[in-house]
């Protein structure tokens, strides 16, 4: 299946400190996600990105996240001052679509396993 | 809210059975529900999506069926092999963009 890479694919870091994960999709997307999985809980969902801009945020996404596509193909997800409850798998991930239509469902990052300590 | 269950945290099928998978829905009417399956450590990977006018999609010893009326989706692996084991996702959503919504997901363990 397609490769979407994430960096770095483990990251500990200590509390209060920033932290930038970063996704390289495999191809042009407007539309890019960041998914979370807290260990033996569900994915959940994050933020979604459309077109340079924030669409939609879930009740995690507070003021400490931010997402950006800073060079036009890489996309980050920034956490300024993490917090313990922040350990988790990050995922990116794209739909595979063609607009409103779904044809083959999204295609997810190989993840990043981000530990505070 | 949306609510998605699926029908056990973990699951245990002889090698060669089949194993069936339930994910019910609550509160919303999917156009689709699609199925990802997770290894640990690593990101969901879609394995089959399947349209409300769509009763039942194959895909090789994958099999999936949507009744809207039950609102429920069963996921079949027939002939069933050790390495079908993994924890399997189902995900009901409109519209192709639309942020997706995980059931908790059922661990499937193939006993050989």
């Amino acid at each position: 299946e397609p490769e979407v890479t994430q960096t770095p694919s483990h990251q500990v870091t200590q509390m209060g400190q920033e932290v930038i994960l970063r996704c390289v999709p495999i191809s042009n997307h407007l539309y890019f996600y960041w998914y979370r999985q807290i260990l033996g809980q569900k994915v959940e969902f994050l933020v979604s990105f459309y077109n340079n801009e924030i669409s939609e945020k879930s009740e995690i996404f507070d003021d400490q996240f931010s997402v950006e596509r800073p060079d036009g193909s890489n996309f980050t997800l920034k956490i300024r001052s993490t917090k313990l409850e922040d350990s988790a798998m990050y995922f990116c991930a794209f739909p595979e679509t063609g607009g409103a239509v779904i044809s083959y469902g999204y295609t997810f990052g190989s993840g990043t396993r981000l530990t505070v300590v | 809210s949306q609510k998605i269950e699926q029908n056990s945290e973990a699951l245990n099928i002889q090698e060669g059975k089949t194993a069936t998978l339930t994910c019910n829905y609550t509160n919303y009417s999917p156009a689709y529900l699609q199925w990802y399956r997770q290894d640990p450590g690593r990101g969901p990977v879609f394995l089959l999506l399947i349209r409300e006018n769509e009763k039942e999609k194959r895909k090789e010893r994958l099999k999936v069926t949507f009744d809207t009326t039950l609102k429920q989706s069963l996921f079949h692996i027939t002939a069933s092999q050790p390495a079908d084991s993994a924890t399997y996702l189902c995900a009901p959503s409109n519209f192709g963009n639309e942020k997706l919504t995980f059931g908790t997901g059922t661990r499937l363990t193939i006993i050989p």
